[in-house]
């Protein structure tokens, strides 16, 4: 399965809401995972399974779809969120998204 | 707290080979499962590989295969992985991670493989 993450590049300001997208070339049953990834570190798992919410992530983050279509919400978006957003499904294999870079205006 | 610590990383000619290791700590080791995973420029992030967490099994991605060996020691709280036979395009930061069901939980901070002449 591939992923389609859109926008490749994403600029918003401190307090916006901002929405990632990560669409599958097939149907992923909701077997979808986000990570965040900050310059010069590891990815860190944000959400699993569409919208289960890793432990210790803040409650601005939360996802959301079915099928093929998956979002990433940022309900108030931090300084701190600066970072390269990917999808990651495990419905058949396992394959990573291309990556949302989040920049902050 | 969970701390997954690479090493094993450099620069290696095509053709030969590399061992990583991932020394764990902060968790109980034994309960769970282990996995690589890469990122490169070219690529992106790929799993690499997999092993429960008894060492019983193992899992691979297709380009890997025959190449590179995972393994674990649970005595000592460390995850290997043996990379033969290595190519450019295997040139990455590799990461462990402690694999959960079928996403990967928590990891490490990488460590560099550079396959060149």
């Amino acid at each position: 399965i591939q992923l389609t993450q859109s926008p490749s590049l994403l600029s918003a300001s401190v307090g916006d809401r901002v929405t990632l997208s990560c669409k599958g070339s097939q149907n992923i049953n909701n077997y979808l995972a986000w990570y965040q990834q900050k310059l010069g570190e590891a990815p860190k798992l944000l959400i699993y399974k569409t919208n289960s919410l890793q432990t210790g992530i803040p409650s601005r983050f939360s996802g959301s779809g079915s099928g093929t279509d998956y979002t990433l919400t940022i309900s108030s978006l931090h300084s701190e969120d600066l970072a390269t957003y990917y999808c990651y499904q495990y419905n058949n294999g396992y394959t990573f998204g291309s990556g949302t870079k989040l920049e902050i205006k | 707290e969970v701390q997954l610590v690479e090493s094993g990383g450099g620069l290696v000619q095509p053709g030969n080979s590399l061992k990583l290791s991932c020394a764990a700590s902060g968790f109980t080791f034994s309960d769970y499962a282990m996995a690589w995973v890469r990122q490169s420029p070219k690529k992106g992030l790929e799993w690499v590989a997999t092993i429960i967490y008894d060492g019983s099994s193992t899992y691979y991605r297709d380009s890997v295969k025959g190449r590179f060996t995972i393994s674990r020691d649970n005595a000592k709280s460390t995850l290997y992985l043996q990379m033969d036979s290595l190519r450019s395009e295997d040139t990455a930061t590799y990461y462990c991670a402690i694999q959960l069901r079928d996403w990967f939980a928590y990891w490490g901070q990488g460590t560099l493989v550079t396959v060149s002449s």
